[in-house]
């Protein structure tokens, strides 16, 4: 059970939009922590896409865009591609636990 | 281009002690942007970070994970390394290592930009 709570799935048609919510708590988003996001294929590392709530690293397409409010964080993908089947963690401090906390993934599916 | 690449047993039996090594090559270790770190996915599982290092030799340990923990790096070796004691099946895994970059100038506020390619732990026996 993670201290980030993301949803098991979404899915969506090639083209479309689908965001993907990272609900935390006020001591870890609430608290003021940034939010970061990473996109992981089957077998391979995880890959970093959002750093600091809403910024693209060189190299991540601008379809993906991050923001946060409150105690929660979004992870937009607009214009669905196949090649975005993957699963999607957000990460950030927890001062509770005293230490960095993953989402528990959210596996992305294009229809 | 800095890269990590992790090395270590991939079989350790129960409640013996797990070792890996990360390697640092094409950049410096002893950088005092970055922070190392240790994250795992067990099967069928998400994503766990285990802890962290600074080069000067300052460790930040999942508390989940503390008591079992040591987490030292080698500047001289551009190596950093992961010894998890009292091993079960819970601890069979894929474990990565990567380099941490702070987003703002807050203390807590770091991600993990670089990754290892990772190596699976199976536990035993």
């Amino acid at each position: 059970q993670s201290v980030l709570t993301q949803p098991p799935s979404v899915s969506g048609a090639p083209g479309q939009r689908v965001t993907i919510s990272c609900t935390g708590s006020g001591f870890n988003i609430g608290a003021g922590y940034d939010v970061h996001w990473y996109q992981k294929l089957p077998g391979t590392a995880p890959k970093l896409l959002i750093y600091g709530n809403s910024n693209r690293p060189s190299g991540v397409p601008d379809r993906f865009s991050g923001s946060k409010s409150g105690t929660s964080a979004s992870l937009a993908i607009t214009g669905l591609q196949a090649e975005d089947e993957a699963d999607y963690y957000c990460q950030s401090y927890d001062s509770s636990l005293s230490g960095w906390v993953f989402g528990g993934g959210t596996q992305v599916t294009v229809l | 281009q800095l890269q990590l690449q992790e090395s270590g047993p991939g079989l350790v039996k129960p409640s013996e002690t797990l070792s890996l090594t990360c390697s640092v090559s094409g950049g410096s270790i002893s950088s005092s942007t970055y922070h190392w770190g240790w994250i795992r996915q067990a099967p069928g599982k998400g994503l766990e970070w285990i802890g962290s290092i600074y080069y000067i030799g300052s460790t930040y340990h999942n508390p989940s994970l503390r008591s079992r923990l040591t987490i030292a790096v080698d500047t001289s070796k551009s190596r950093f390394s992961l010894r998890l004691t009292s091993v079960t099946a819970a601890d069979t895994a894929v474990y990565y290592c990567a380099r941490l970059e702070r987003s703002t100038s807050s203390w807590y506020d770091w991600y993990f930009d670089l990754w290892g390619r990772g190596t699976l732990v199976t536990v035993s026996s």
